[in-house]
């Protein structure tokens, strides 16, 4: 599995959009880029998932590169729940996680 | 998510017994997997499952043994607990090609 590169740490102002990116230049044709957060002490929570094509949900945009070697999640409207761990994995459908260090985001008022 | 439920959800032993975590499913997903978080380490994966009585070990197997007897139940049993297996260990539940969802965790102190 490519391995990811996330900053380890950023700040959002509350109700502002978080803009969280993620360089895999190692990615390959059939992986994909998957976001899960985690909230202090809880269970890692999924948040959105793509393989080449911008995702959207009710949490959070995906947008994925045309080289596919990085991308960005954003969350539109920041709030202070939002503070969490964002980890940026990649792999292959039915493969395994694995989870880097991620980034800490904190929203502040 | 994924209705995984843990148990316990905190324990404390001593070093040299035999401790037995417990991560039950009602989704019938086929895929399951044990994490352990340590601060510095992220998740790292244990054990894992991708259906009943098959098993496969992870990054970090060395001292845990797993079964899966029932779809719905992934046991993980450390057979003499030592304080480096003091961590907060996750399951996490996969429907085949799916998302994998995580269960609340269960902190494990061994003194």
């Amino acid at each position: 599995d490519a391995k990811t590169t996330q900053p380890t740490s950023m700040d959002c102002a509350e109700g502002r959009a978080a803009n969280l990116p993620c360089n895999h230049s190692t990615i390959s044709g059939n992986e994909y880029v998957y976001w899960y957060r985690q909230i202090h002490s809880q269970g890692p929570q999924y948040i959105i998932h793509g393989l080449k094509n911008n995702e959207t949900n009710e949490m959070a945009s995906l947008i994925i590169t045309e080289d596919r070697k990085s991308s960005t999640l954003i969350l539109p409207h920041a709030t202070l729940r939002d503070t969490a761990v964002y980890y940026c994995i990649v792999r292959v459908a039915e493969g395994k996680l694995i989870f880097g260090q991620g980034t800490e985001l904190s929203v502040k008022p | 998510d994924a209705g995984i439920t843990q148990s316990p959800r905190h324990k404390v032993t001593e070093t040299g017994t035999p401790v037995t975590l417990r991560c039950h499913q009602t989704e019938n997903h086929r895929y399951m997997y044990w994490y352990r978080q340590d601060p510095g380490h992220g998740l790292r994966l244990i054990h894992y499952s991708y259906g009943v009585k098959d098993t496969d070990k992870g990054e970090v197997s060395d001292g845990y043994s797993v079964s899966r007897s029932k779809t719905e139940d992934f046991l993980l049993t450390l057979e003499s607990a030592t304080s480096s297996q003091t961590s907060v260990y996750f399951c996490a539940t996969q429907a085949g090609e799916e998302t994998q969802y995580f269960g609340p965790g269960t902190r494990l102190l061994v003194l």
